[in-house]
């Protein structure tokens, strides 16, 4: 079974410019999550789909971040514009349901 | 606003040492515990905790929940160098329509030398 795909892998940018990251989930998993992992901190919920509607997105930071999943497959997350303190790696997982939740390899965000 | 915090930061063993990682949760309406190993990379699974003072087991790792006092250990027994990685612990809410939200905590960086 393939697990979640992220890229790019690695991504720098300077402050300001845009940025966008793509997630394609487990092979019929309706759950999608988009984490942010600052370094030396554990993962923390962006924004959560359920098929391709939000479930959760009380922890996005709306003027600058947006995500989408339009056909309740794959699914983007865009930074517009960055900020220095937007550094750290971005997280996909995806589940079957309540279930375990399976993340992807990230994508490790430099905003300088 | 839901918590995790785990216990020790770091911890640094030899190999063979036997390491207790602790973590403790508030979590509103709590569904389950869950850790998870995380190397260079993605965190991977480890174990899903719902009822109180059952352990579960994987080869030298093993966890159980006190959902009294609002706990979880991870125990790791004749520890190698690959058991190196940073153990996160995270609690999810029953939350609704939304299956539940994990909330993660800090993590412990396990280092064990040869």
């Amino acid at each position: 079974e393939a697990g979640v795909a992220q890229s790019p892998r690695y991504k720098i940018i300077e402050k300001r410019q845009s940025v966008a990251f793509w997630c394609n989930p487990i092979s019929g998993h309706a759950t999608l999550y988009w984490y942010q992992q600052i370094l030396g901190q554990g993962p923390k919920l962006l924004i959560q789909f359920q098929n391709n509607g939000v479930v959760d997105d009380s922890q996005l930071p709306k003027d600058r971040f947006s995500a989408e999943r339009l056909k309740g497959v794959d699914s983007t997350l865009k930074i517009q514009p960055a900020k220095l303190e937007d550094s750290a790696v971005y997280l996909c997982a995806s589940s079957l349901g309540p279930f375990t939740q399976y993340f992807g390899p990230g994508t490790r965000l430099t905003v300088l | 606003e839901d918590k995790v915090v785990q216990s020790p930061l770091s911890l640094v063993v030899h190999e063979g040492d036997t390491v207790t990682l602790n973590c403790s949760y508030e979590v509103t309406n709590f569904r389950s515990l869950l850790w998870y190993k995380q190397e260079k990379k993605a965190p991977t699974f480890l174990f899903m905790l719902t009822s109180s003072g059952i352990e579960k087991k994987s080869g030298r790792l093993s966890s159980i929940l006190d959902k009294k006092e609002l706990f979880s250990i991870l125990n790791i027994t004749a520890t190698q160098t690959g058991d190196s990685a940073v153990y996160l612990c995270a609690g999810r809410n029953a939350g609704g329509t939304s299956y539940g939200k994990l909330t993660f905590g800090q993590g412990t960086i396990l280092t064990v030398h040869p």
